[in-house]
């Protein structure tokens, strides 16, 4: 069965204070591995897709890495409207639906 | 831009209800789906739909049925609405033409808060 555990589940930072948040998947086949930003009482929104081990994608301050155990979302130099509610999923090959980790809920403070 | 619009944000039904929650696409995907997000169990998916007509039970759809009559248009219903029923309900679509890149993301609407009372 296809899992997703995120970690940590909240995280606060200083502006400008640098982390990552990890996201480890098992999965039969990987299709594709997201990540969505998503704010309170909104749906997520769609930041990026990683399809293979060793692709990286950026947007602005983040950036997305993907092994074939885990992927991480590196924030560089967060600002206050960097804090959201970030979420991963995966696809396996086999099927259309996406299977979400419960989230990092990230704080950062001025 | 893709833009998912739901027909409510805000909904308040009583118990027993029959309730309908409406998905509108804009981009020709092919599949659409409708999840349930609740605090502490994440995103869970009620059903989806690879194509009109066509559709296929989640990990959670019982007490729920769906119609995708038109390819733009999917629709969540609640027979017999119940308290443990009361949920935000997020609709999202994807493209899904195969190789195609971007194919299999999927965009999200700004979600319906559903309380039964």
């Amino acid at each position: 069965e296809d899992q997703v555990t995120q970690s940590p589940e909240a995280l606060r930072l200083q502006e400008g204070e640098s982390s990552s948040l990890n996201c480890s998947y098992t999965v039969s086949g990987l299709r594709g591995l997201f990540w969505y930003r998503q704010d309170p009482g909104k749906g997520p929104e769609f930041l990026f897709t990683l399809y293979s081990a060793g692709e990286e994608k950026e947007k602005e301050r983040l950036k997305a890495t993907l092994t074939k155990k885990e992927s991480f979302l590196h924030i560089t130099a967060p600002k206050p409207e960097d804090s959201a509610t970030y979420l991963c999923a995966v696809q396996a090959n086999s099927g259309y639906a996406l299977n979400f980790g419960k989230g990092t809920s990230l704080l950062v403070t001025p | 831009d893709v833009k998912v619009t739901q027909s409510s944000r805000y909904l308040v039904k009583r118990t027993g209800e029959k309730v309908f929650l409406e998905c509108v696409q804009d981009m020709d995907h092919e599949n659409m789906f409708w999840y349930r997000q609740d605090p502490g169990l994440g995103l869970r998916l009620i059903y989806f739909s690879y194509d009109v007509k066509m559709k296929e039970k989640g990990d959670i759809p019982e007490g729920y049925s769906v119609s995708r009559e038109k390819k733009e248009r999917f629709s969540l219903i609640l027979e017999s609405a119940s308290t443990n029923q009361t949920s935000m309900y997020l609709c999202a679509s994807s493209l899904d033409r195969g190789l195609k890149p971007g194919s299999y993301e999927q965009y999200f609407g700004p979600g319906t808060r559903l309380t039964v009372t």
